[in-house]
């Protein structure tokens, strides 16, 4: 079974809107940290933002949300007055466990978004 | 503090081979990562280290690949002899365990391709 789906392979938002990229994980532990990464064209990683199990509150940073809802296991990101440069790949993933093998990311196979004008 | 370095950013090489790509981490993290970014197969985790010991090498394709870390600023993944599906970005990535969330920064990347 996927750890972490992502099941919009491509979004399309239109500049100033609010859009939210759809993130649901399997996990059979009590502690874990879910993660949202963004790549854009020229490749690189760029970390987001984070959520932990055991946080009652949706992270924020910034424009960027997490709508994290542990009942149903989803934590979307989501994107406030989108602009152009937020065209990118997003990747959502999950750190499992609290011992030390438990620094590894399990990560989603993306979403693609597109902002127009 | 400057991020995770990797090289080469680019890389060609004949089919069978010997690649060597490199890493070095953020100062002061003590876990790298090695992860294979294809259309096929998204990123992968193929190895990662903690205070330079490998913890996790289930990644790791085949025996083709090998990954050392001789100490804690300087990483190689090794492909030997190459074939071209190992052809993909592959990144390396480095986090602290004492942070509470503990995310990975990446590298850039290098971009190997195997003809």
């Amino acid at each position: 079974a996927q750890k972490i789906t992502q099941t919009q392979p491509g979004m399309f938002v239109q500049e100033k809107e609010a859009v939210t990229l759809d993130c649901t994980y399997d996990t059979s532990d009590q502690s874990y940290g879910l993660f949202w990464y963004k790549q854009p064209s020229s490749g690189e990683m760029i970390f987001l933002i984070y959520q932990g199990s055991y946080d009652e509150q949706n992270a924020t940073e910034g424009r960027y949300s997490l709508n994290f809802q542990k009942a149903r296991k989803s934590a979307n990101l989501v994107i406030s007055a989108s602009q152009l440069g937020d065209s990118a790949m997003y990747f959502c993933a999950m750190r499992e466990g609290t011992t030390g093998t438990a620094s590894k990311l399990t990560f989603g196979t993306g979403t693609r978004l597109q902002v127009t004008l | 503090d400057a991020g995770v370095i990797q090289s080469p950013r680019h890389e060609v090489t004949e089919m069978g081979q010997e690649v060597t790509l490199r890493c070095k981490p953020i100062s002061g993290h003590d876990y790298l990562f090695w992860y294979r970014q294809t259309m096929m197969r998204g990123l992968e985790l193929l190895i990662y280290f903690n205070n330079n010991v490998p913890i996790d090498d289930s990644g790791m394709p085949e025996d083709r690949f090998s990954a050392k870390m001789p100490n804690a600023s300087f990483s190689t993944l090794k492909i030997q002899p190459s074939e071209p599906r190992d052809s993909a970005v592959y990144f390396c990535a480095s986090s602290r365990r004492d942070r509470a969330r503990r995310e990975a920064f990446f590298g850039q990347g290098t971009r190997l391709t195997v003809v």
